[in-house]
């Protein structure tokens, strides 16, 4: 089974400080999928990246892959109070496979 | 429609009661997937299909759950004699996209077994 690994876990920070959530992954895949939920809500998408060494960006948001290490990660820039959400990862293994979802990683900006 | 649309919304039953979740997908999408989702968890697999065929069932927890998609279109999750431990957000997404294969997600039914 593939398993997705998602750190930290919780996640505090100022607003206008940088950080860095880390996904990394235990099978040979080159989809990743990034996706945020805010309380109540669903899966929002964010970022699909296909191939290694693909960066997305979007606002203050960068996703980064790394198929070599499976690894990919997602930048954040200057946080602002907007982004408090949950942030997961996703891989699957090819088109139209199940998703396979990391435990996310809670995030709260503070004023 | 213009998203993935779920209902009910929220559903509380009673522990042995059967409950049906109904899931319609954004129009045309040929691939629908039913995921379940326990508090603070991120979501699991439920099962997977192509137009009106089932491609994958493997992650249904047990024979209390089956899912349809008669015509390809709307699908629904049933779950038989409910137990507590069914609890969760049930999550339905499609995608039509080939070359991305992202997945688009309803609002999803929270479900409450008492």
């Amino acid at each position: 089974e593939l398993k997705v690994e998602q750190n930290p876990l919780f996640l505090s920070m100022q607003e206008g400080k940088n950080y860095t959530i880390y996904c990394n992954y235990s099978t040979t895949s080159d989809r990743l999928y990034w996706y945020r939920q805010d309380p109540g809500k669903s899966l929002e998408s964010l970022f699909v990246l296909l191939s290694n060494g693909a960066v997305k960006q979007e606002g203050r948001l960068m996703a980064s892959l790394d198929t070599k290490a499976r690894l990919s990660t997602l930048h954040i820039t200057a946080a602002v109070h907007d982004l408090s959400a949950t942030y997961f990862c996703a891989v699957t293994r090819y088109t139209g496979n199940q998703f396979y979802f990391g435990t996310g990683t809670s995030l709260t900006v503070i004023p | 429609g213009a998203g993935v649309s779920q209902s009910p919304r929220y559903k509380v039953a009673k522990r042995g009661q059967d409950v049906a979740l109904r899931c319609d997908p954004i129009s045309g999408h040929v691939s629908l997937f039913w995921y379940q989702q326990a508090l603070g968890q991120g979501p699991e697999f439920l099962t997977y299909f192509q137009n009106e065929a089932q491609l994958d069932k493997s992650g249904l927890p047990s024979d209390r759950f089956f899912a349809e998609r008669p015509e390809g279109s709307v699908s629904t999750l049933k779950i038989q004699r409910t137990q507590q431990e069914d609890s969760a957000v049930y999550l339905c997404a499609s995608s039509g996209t080939v070359n991305t294969g992202e997945l688009f997600f309803g609002e999803g039914s929270r479900l409450t077994v008492l």
